[in-house]
């Protein structure tokens, strides 16, 4: 079975753009989890989707925002970036549904903002 | 909410030891607990995880104990080899649901090293 997989792997991007992350999910998985990792915060929950809808979100400002498609496909975007943006975000799926909690990452992200 | 205390933040053994690294939370809510191993330039990887109705799992070198009065769980490496050098992770997470659901809360890592 394919693994959890993220496109583009490396991106740079100026102050005050936006990007977009992608990520698509292991065969099956209905919930993707995304998460910012830095050196000084570590990894920090940002939201999680399923079916399509965010059933939950971290403490991170509203110019973090995604969304999931029918596939469970699902893209994150970054508005008006600042230079404490910069990071690897990881995406993790999961069945999403029941008592099964384990979560798959993805080989993240990896932002810079110039 | 959650908030998971990670100890050592680094740990250095010789090849064949024990690894030992510690991990503390605060919500007794929580009842899931993986750990994860990070090389360089990859994701996490899920290596073991415990669930709040066991006290210990072993898979080959690699075992987890969690204490839930203390609100402790550990993650213990035997016949250590250098391919084990990476950072470890753990988390920690309630139920699915509400405002758990797909949030895990992780620890600050261990970097691991081991000497040849």
């Amino acid at each position: 079975k394919a693994g959890v997989t993220q496109t583009p792997r490396y991106l740079i991007k100026t102050r005050g753009q936006q990007v977009t992350l992608s990520c698509s999910p292991i065969s099956g998985h209905r919930s993707v989890s995304w998460y910012q990792q830095t050196p000084g915060q570590g990894l920090q929950f940002l939201f999680e989707y399923f079916s399509e809808t965010q059933r939950n979100k971290g403490n991170f400002p509203g110019r973090f925002s995604g969304r999931q498609f029918s596939n469970s496909r699902s893209e994150m975007n970054v508005s008006t970036l600042e230079l404490g943006d910069s990071a690897l975000y990881l995406c993790a799926s999961s069945v999403g549904t029941g008592q099964i909690y384990e979560q798959y990452f993805g080989p993240g992200t990896r932002l810079t903002v110039t | 909410g959650e908030n998971v205390e990670q100890h050592p933040s680094t740990l250095s053994v010789q090849e064949g030891d024990s690894a030992v690294i510690k991990c503390t939370y605060s919500d007794s809510a929580s009842n899931y607990f993986p750990w994860y191993k990070q090389e360089l330039g990859k994701g996490p990887q899920l290596i073991i995880d415990i669930r709040s109705n066991v006290g210990e799992k072993k898979d080959q070198r690699i075992a987890v104990t969690l204490n839930k009065t203390a609100k402790h769980f550990s993650l213990h490496i035997t016949e250590t080899q250098p391919e084990d050098s990476a950072v470890y992770f753990c988390a920690a997470s309630p139920s699915p649901g509400g405002t758990s659901y797909g949030k895990l809360t992780f620890g600050q890592g261990t970097i691991l090293t081991v000497h040849p």
